[in-house]
């Protein structure tokens, strides 16, 4: 099956900062790469994705970079404010489906004032 | 509109017993899938249905769990003779259908096996 390794476990910066979470996989079928925000006690949430298509992808504050050829992509989150504080998950399919999801065991990122 | 509800949020069971645990997905998804969260963990796949049918269910741990889906909206997962190390967060998702689309996770149910 897939294997999703994220790095680091823990990540703290002051607000304003950037922070960015790094994720390798290993199965290289896979084609589509969900980043999900999950704070203290709630469900996990989508905050972006891309497809293999694409090298990057932007959304206001958030970002995410694919490379498929090191088998790697990261998430980068600008001008960080305190709520941003979450644990993040990041994910790909595996066994050559794009639905049945392998989780990184998440990032806990704190947001200082 | 409304989003995945789970039922019960939390579940204390003691070892041996039969538990059922509700999904209730975001009505016109025809793919839901069940997940398990352990603590500091992310959630690993346990099914996956389109529509009626268990389109996947490669994530079971063993045959004390099972789950159906009879008229392809409401999903109830079961575990047969649960153990302590069944004990997690249960999380259901569903998604317009089982293609790259968001999966919208339910709030979950917490299993504590004792």
């Amino acid at each position: 099956g897939e294997n999703v390794e994220q790095h680091p476990s823990t990540l703290s910066v002051q607000e304003g900062d950037s922070a960015v979470i790094k994720c390798t996989y290993s199965d290289s079928a896979s084609n589509y790469f969900p980043w999900y925000k999950q704070e203290l006690g709630k469900r996990p949430q989508l905050i972006i994705d891309i497809r293999s298509n694409v090298g990057e992808k932007k959304d206001q504050r958030i970002a995410v970079t694919l490379n498929k050829t090191a088998k790697h992509f990261s998430l980068h989150i600008t001008e960080t404010q305190p709520e941003d504080s979450a644990v993040y998950f990041c994910a790909a399919p595996w066994g050559g489906s794009n639905y049945k999801l392998t989780f990184g065991k998440g990032t806990l990122l704190t947001v200082n004032p | 509109g409304a989003g995945v509800s789970q039922t019960p949020s939390n579940k204390v069971t003691e070892k041996g017993k039969y538990v059922e645990l509700r999904c209730d997905p975001i009505s016109g998804h025809t793919a839901l899938y069940w997940y398990r969260q352990s603590l500091g963990q992310g959630p690993e796949f346990l099914i996956y249905f389109q529509g009626t049918g268990a389109a996947d269910d490669s994530g079971l741990p063993n045959d004390r769990f099972f789950a159906v889906r009879p008229e392809g909206s409401v999903s109830t997962l079961k575990i047969q003779r649960t153990e302590r190390g069944d004990s997690a967060v249960y999380l259901c998702a569903s998604s317009l259908d089982g293609s790259y689309n968001e999966q919208f996770f339910g709030p979950g149910t917490r299993l504590t096996v004792l």
